[in-house]
């Protein structure tokens, strides 16, 4: 059974540009959630994906945009980077419950460099 | 609004010592609780987690934690480390009622083990 995947790995990019980074969530699972985590830091959480909707967001500009795709997969875009948008981003999947979600799953995560 | 505080952002203990991470939360009700790991180069892997019941939870590589509401604390232990266990560690909550389940981390605890 597959756990979370998320590509690519690493990724270089200059200020002002955009970026679109991937998740495939566990086998299952059917909500993705994105965290950013800088260096030193706790992650943070940025938004839900569930049902193709975007449930809940975090404390982010709008330049952090998302999509969930039919399959449940999901991207994470970031227009007009910044070197603070330097982190390493996390994808998280769950199943989404009566009471809410169950237990989070965390991906390897794409580490992002803004130059 | 909910908040994590890790006290001790590095912590270092020798091979076969006890080891403690602690955590205490801020939250209007009783939240639930993570513990997880995070190996260098890589994402988060669950430790341990309480939601209902029992106090004493009891997780992966021999790590346990106790929920103690008078005291809003989650610490994480364990009775004899190892070499292996030298990795970052971040306690999360969140809220049952608030819906969704968001997680909020701690700014993490650098566990190191010398011999």
């Amino acid at each position: 059974d597959a756990g979370v995947t998320q590509s690519p790995t690493h990724l270089i990019k200059t200020r002002g540009q955009q970026v679109t980074l991937r998740c495939s969530p566990k086998s299952g699972h059917d909500t993705v959630s994105w965290y950013q985590q800088a260096l030193g830091q706790g992650p943070q959480f940025i938004f839900q994906y569930y049902e193709e909707e975007e449930r809940q967001r975090g404390n982010f500009p709008d330049r952090f945009s998302g999509h969930q795709f039919p399959n449940y997969s999901s991207e994470l875009n970031v227009n007009a980077l910044l070197l603070g948008d330097s982190a390493l981003y996390l994808c998280a999947s769950s199943l989404t419950l009566a009471g809410g979600t169950d237990t989070q799953y965390f991906g390897p995560g794409t580490r992002l460099t803004v130059l | 609004a909910q908040s994590v505080t890790q006290l001790g952002s590095h912590v270092s203990v020798s091979e076969g010592a006890l080891v403690l991470l602690r955590c205490n939360y801020s939250s209007s009700v009783p939240p639930y609780l993570f513990w997880y790991v995070q190996y260098p180069n890589q994402g988060l892997q669950l430790l341990l987690k309480y939601t209902t019941g029992a106090t004493l939870v009891k997780g992966i590589n021999g790590f346990e934690a106790e929920f103690k509401k008078s005291e809003t604390s989650f610490h994480l232990t364990k009775p004899s480390a190892h070499m292996s266990d030298a990795a970052e560690y971040f306690c999360a909550v969140s809220d049952p009622g608030g819906g969704y389940n968001k997680l909020i981390f701690g700014a993490g605890t650098r566990l190191a083990v010398h011999p």
